[in-house]
């Protein structure tokens, strides 16, 4: 186990649907990331956040947002997504933004029907 | 454009023999150099990092990798490679940007 944590592992919903993603890190890092890996393709960074704050957003959708309430929690809350964003989505937290490595979970599996 | 390329999707070795999976990069002045490891229905684990000092870097599992700036390379190496290391490995690296930019990912095969 890595310390990252995410629920659910996996998710279905419906394209009208609203759902959220959690991720938890009890590493005391203070840099978490949310990460698209679908097949064939480099993972994608979506979004950074450093001490609780949005440092990155890679032109994400506004279908996909983002919270980030404390250290140690990040959201990913999902409304009207379309079957293109089926992917595995990927948590990850490093001690700080940059040149360390990262710790990721095991991500969730979202399929949109 | 990537900043570091794995240029074989798909790598297949025999069990015991020495492996080597690609990796180059394109980041100019000091490079921030990773290896992670994804096994399937998991997330990355980090294997190795180059940060400065010793070209030859040595990670989890028996792996290790080799920087090489007149080549701009970063392969991974293991000398003897075994079953349970087949999985899709990702070369990384964060620069200017200070985040972490992955490759395209190559699957290895280790058959017995």
């Amino acid at each position: 186990e890595t310390g990252v944590t995410q629920t659910p592992r996996h998710l279905v919903m419906g394209m009208t649907n609203k759902k959220s993603l959690k991720c938890e890190q009890h590493l005391g890092h203070n840099a978490m990331y949310w990460y698209k890996q679908s097949a064939k393709k480099p993972l994608e960074l979506m979004f950074v956040y450093n001490f609780k704050e949005q440092t990155e957003n890679n032109s994400v959708p506004s279908r996909f947002s983002p919270e980030c309430p404390n250290s140690s929690h990040l959201f990913l809350h999902l409304h009207t997504l379309q079957p293109e964003d089926s992917a595995l989505y990927l948590c990850a937290s490093s001690p700080g933004q940059g040149n360390t490595e990262a710790f990721f979970g095991q991500g969730t599996r979202l399929t949109v029907v | 454009a990537q900043s570091v390329a794995q240029p074989e999707d798909q790598v297949n070795v025999a069990e015991g023999n020495p492996l080597t999976v690609k990796c180059t990069y394109s980041v100019s002045g000091n490079p921030y150099l990773f290896w992670y490891v994804q096994y399937p229905n998991r997330g990355l684990q980090f294997l190795l990092k180059y940060i400065t000092g010793d070209n030859l870097v040595k990670g989890s599992y028996g792996f290790e990798a080799e920087f090489n700036k007149s080549q701009t390379s970063f392969h991974l190496k293991k000398p003897s490679a075994l079953v349970s290391d087949s999985a899709l490995y990702f070369c990384a690296e964060t620069g200017s940007a200070r985040q972490l930019t992955f490759g395209s990912g190559t699957q290895l095969t280790v058959l017995p």
